[in-house]
């Protein structure tokens, strides 16, 4: 079955930390994707990251950075410098392509907070 | 503007009342995803179309639960005789093709609140 924690529920930082969100997923499949979203108070859910099961190659976007590693099923998203912007939900999701099925199963959340 | 676009993005009901809920995808993507965000949850998985397929309704919690697509673009989830558990924001997202490694874009959502 597929499944994704995010066991961090709530983080607070102060501006210009660096803060790492954690994000640990079980799938029976060989191929699938993992995806990053934000949620900011306003509600939308804006796309962050998509990462296919087979490149475990860190991305880096500007201040995110993302380290994908299947040894210990995990894909954590770090923010360097946080903003105050960078508040919001930020949700882990998963896709499995093997077995046909494209929603997203999503973790719970983390909240982010930042200090100014 | 160019996004999901779904509507009312509040709506307040009596319990035991139907309601509709609309989603309008991007213009071209053939995949289109419902899901349901209750406070203090994840984002649970409803039902999946996909163009002229027979949609997934495997995350819909109960018959009351029902979604079509017309003509491949809009759709509409209703819920009949609502509940107050049924309270929650009902979030649309599209994708270009039903597969899994092309994002989901979502709209901003429908709040509905049972009383």
């Amino acid at each position: 079955a597929q499944k994704v924690t995010q066991a961090q529920t709530e983080i607070s930082v102060v501006e210009k930390e660096d803060v790492t969100l954690d994000c640990v997923y079980e799938t029976r499949d060989t191929t699938y994707y993992l995806f990053w979203y934000k949620q900011p108070p306003s509600g939308e859910l804006v796309f962050l990251i998509r990462r296919n099961s087979f490149d475990e190659q860190n991305e880096i976007s500007g201040r995110y950075s993302w380290n994908f590693q299947k040894s210990t099923s995990s894909f954590n998203f770090t923010i360097t410098a946080s903003q105050v912007v960078d508040s919001a939900v930020y949700f882990c999701a998963l896709s499995e392509v093997g077995s046909g099925n494209t929603p997203l199963v999503f973790g719970k959340g983390t909240r982010l907070s930042v200090i100014a | 503007g160019a996004g999901v676009s779904q509507s009312p993005s509040n709506k307040v009901t009596e319990k035991g009342k139907d309601v509709e809920l609309r989603c309008d995808p991007i213009s071209g993507h053939t995949a289109l995803y419902w899901y349901r965000q209750s406070l203090g949850q994840g984002l649970e998985f409803l039902i999946y179309f996909q163009g002229n397929s027979a949609p997934d309704k495997s995350g819909l919690p109960s018959d009351r639960f029902s979604a079509e697509r017309t003509g491949g673009s809009v759709s509409t989830l209703t819920i009949q005789r609502t509940q107050q558990e049924d309270s929650a924001v009902y979030l649309c997202a599209s994708s270009l093709q039903g597969v899994g490694n092309q994002p989901q874009h979502f709209g901003d959502g429908t709040r509905l609140s049972i009383l």
